[in-house]
């Protein structure tokens, strides 16, 4: 069963846009919240985080949101760019263990940003 | 430069062959952990190791095997028991700790093709 779930495979925008791409769980024992970002044939690099405490983490151009009750994060892209065209990974970092070592990932959303 | 290297970039097997791929990390992070991706799928772990001599099974470690002589190194074997090795492999280092969350990085993958 997945726990980490990512029900939109693809995204597509307009420059200057916003994107909106969104990741749903199962479980409700997750510390932490991440956002890979990954180019074909490379591999993810961390994009931004949210604590299981929080509501709102904003870095730049991308906002995250979490909706406990609501088992719904979303990772919030303003303007969008031609250069964020990517899969996104939606993980998580299950409750417990000090270390990142049971990152569980969602299937990836592709985003592409038309110009 | 900081990093984590997988070599080779491209890896073509005999069907039955075992084939060892490579990765090494300059970061002196303690934690190691080997990841596969296939198409449409996100990541799933395969093994992780959080210290020299010592791993853990990820969630499909069947017909793989690691080993951890090095804090740098951590070599996967993939055996001819895997059924379907075909696939991009993926590296990944993190420190570790019982504070906030361990951030993993990502080497550049190792696309397998079992002929």
């Amino acid at each position: 069963d997945q726990q980490v779930k990512q029900n939109s495979p693809s995204l597509s925008v307009q420059e200057g846009r916003i994107s909106i791409l969104n990741c749903d769980y199962t479980n409700s024992m997750f510390d932490y919240f991440l956002w890979y970002k990954k180019y074909p044939a490379e591999g993810p690099t961390f994009l931004i985080s949210i604590s299981s405490i929080k509501d709102k983490n904003e870095d730049g151009r991308f906002t995250v949101f979490l909706n406990k009750s609501a088992k719904h994060l979303s990772l919030h892209i303003v303007p969008s760019q031609p250069g964020d065209s990517a899969v996104y990974f939606c993980a998580a970092i299950p409750t417990g263990r000090g270390g990142s070592e049971k990152l569980v990932f969602g299937k990836g959303t592709k985003l592409t940003v038309n110009p | 430069d900081g990093g984590i290297t997988q070599s080779p970039k491209y890896l073509f097997r005999k069907e039955g062959q075992n084939v060892t791929l490579s990765c090494e990390q300059n970061l002196n992070h303690d934690a190691m952990y080997w990841y596969r991706q296939d198409p449409g799928q996100g990541l799933r772990l395969i093994y992780y190791s959080q210290i020299v001599n010592d791993f853990q099974k990820g969630d499909i470690a069947e017909g793989y095997s690691v080993s951890r002589e090095k804090k740098e190194s951590f070599p996967l074997t993939v055996t001819s028991a895997q059924k379907n090795p075909t696939a991009f492999y993926l590296c990944a280092s993190s420190t570790t700790g019982t504070g906030n969350y361990n951030e993993q990085f990502f080497g550049p993958g190792t696309r397998l093709t079992v002929l």
